[in-house]
């Protein structure tokens, strides 16, 4: 398994505050790819990256921005959190396109 | 636009039957991988197989199987003698070799076998 840590894991917070979730990565892997979850969903696209500074939209992309600053790090923003962003946020990285490995998934609830 | 179709929502077994989960998909790329995970009551994803558009083999691991066909634009998973700590969801997706950001999954299938 890709070392692949997420924080924080689990966070409550009040809708229209800035919400900041960190995917780090030990693998030295070129991309990376944040997920959202949601019941009777299957895992969607939020936004990825193909390397340091380059990054692209996803499927759902709307009230979230990202930045890589450096290859081990990719950070997921929710600048003023709504209760439809309440999910299960799961970070993923790649070597290539076709490698997929997940981290352990953060739990967002946006009250 | 790709899509992933699962269409078995939830399968109940009990334990030691043979199970087949469906997933059939759409893409008009040629080359694309495809992929099983398992999404056990924990939470986490785990990776199952990972099969590339131009490898049709069928694939064999433990009580673990797929059987890959670009005919029917099919990739189903099969448990034969499934046991207890098999229920979980199980997610088939699909990657374009081409495009990173292009990720499709379904929506799942919930397995639960019981003792």
């Amino acid at each position: 398994d890709a070392g692949i840590t997420q924080s924080p894991r689990h966070k409550v917070t009040e809708t229209g505050t800035p919400v900041t979730l960190r995917c780090h990565q030990t693998e030295n892997h070129r991309y990376m790819y944040w997920y959202r979850q949601d019941p009777g969903h299957g895992l969607r696209l939020i936004h990825y990256s193909y390397g340091v500074k380059d990054t692209d939209k996803g499927e759902v992309s709307d009230g979230y921005s990202v930045s890589r600053s450096k290859t081990e790090d990719f950070l997921l923003t929710l600048e003023s959190a709504t209760s439809s962003q309440t999910s299960v946020y799961f970070c993923a990285t790649g070597g290539a396109p076709g490698e997929l490995f997940f981290g352990e998934g953060s739990r967002l609830t946006v009250l | 636009a790709q899509k992933v179709t699962q269409a078995q929502t939830e399968i109940s077994v009990v334990e030691k039957e043979d199970v087949t989960l469906d997933c059939v998909y759409e893409t008009r790329d040629t080359t694309y991988y495809l992929f099983w995970y398992k999404q056990p009551p924990s939470g986490e994803l785990v990776f199952l197989i990972r099969r590339n558009s131009f490898d049709e083999q069928n694939e064999i691991s433990g009580r673990y199987s797929w059987n890959f066909q670009k005919s029917t634009s099919s990739f189903n998973f099969t448990i034969t003698a499934s046991q207890v700590v098999d229920s979980a969801v199980y997610f088939c997706a699909l990657i374009l070799n081409t495009n990173a950001g292009k990720s499709t999954f379904g929506d799942g299938t919930t397995l639960t076998v019981k003792p």
